[in-house]
């Protein structure tokens, strides 16, 4: 597609139900982010890829988070056991560039927003 | 550690008027910073990024922020606001240190009024 396509894009869940969001980045694009962005605050970082390798999973908030990208393109994030303090808009995005490349551009998805009862 | 504080979670400007979005960063190593905007129901787009050229860099829609140093600084201007422009901003620091990936600010919301 033209651009990095997530799925839903809006989700309730009941508090103790697990979730799954999907992303879908650019074709071709190595690298792979996923944000936090809760209601009045900027994008907080969960977790990041290179191509199918999760290199980095400092942010996220607990073992109930789970990333995976397979196939080093379309990721998923799962959230086990959702508590209200979920609720936010989970934010997708893809890089060309690795890591060690950040003056590349990323390019956001229009997000995931998750509203746990 | 990396941070970054925007002045101001709303901002109002008349249509015709300079928009100045402020932001200050913190970092222990020489940082890379940027400005994204998100209109409303969209995602997050890049406006401008500094990284390490010229101090004064131009991004689209008219938009420019000038790399001050010695202020910990990164504003974001426009000289006359659009009502196009009514949306959230959001500044970003990154480096190598942490990795390189996006540290954002809270965001500030413009509103342009007519």
């Amino acid at each position: 597609g033209a651009g990095v396509s997530q799925s839903p894009r809006y989700k309730v869940a009941k508090r103790g139900q697990d979730v799954a969001l999907r992303c879908d980045p650019i074709s071709g694009h190595v690298s792979l982010f996923w944000y936090q962005q809760a209601l009045g605050q900027g994008p907080e970082f969960l977790t990041y890829f290179q191509n199918e390798a999760q290199l980095d999973k400092s942010g996220l908030p607990s073992d109930r988070f789970f990333a995976e990208r397979p196939e080093g393109s379309v990721s998923t994030l799962k959230i086990q056991r959702t508590q209200q303090e979920d609720s936010a808009v989970y934010l997708c995005a893809s890089s060309t560039r690795g890591l060690a490349g950040v003056t590349g551009e990323l390019f956001f998805g229009e997000g995931s927003r998750l509203t746990v009862l | 550690a990396q941070s970054v504080t925007q002045l101001g979670s709303h901002v109002s400007v008349s249509e015709g008027a300079l928009v100045l979005l402020r932001c200050n960063y913190s970092s222990s190593v020489p940082p890379y910073l940027f400005w994204y905007v998100q209109y409303p129901n969209q995602g997050l787009q890049l406006l401008l990024k500094y990284t390490s050229a010229a101090t004064l860099v131009k991004g689209i829609n008219g938009f420019e922020a000038e790399f001050k140093k010695s202020e910990t600084s990164f504003h974001l201007t426009k000289p006359s606001a659009h009502m196009s422009d009514a949306a959230e901003y959001f500044c970003a620091v990154s480096s190598p240190d942490i990795g390189n990936k996006l540290v954002f600010g809270a965001g500030t919301i413009l509103r342009v009024k007519s």
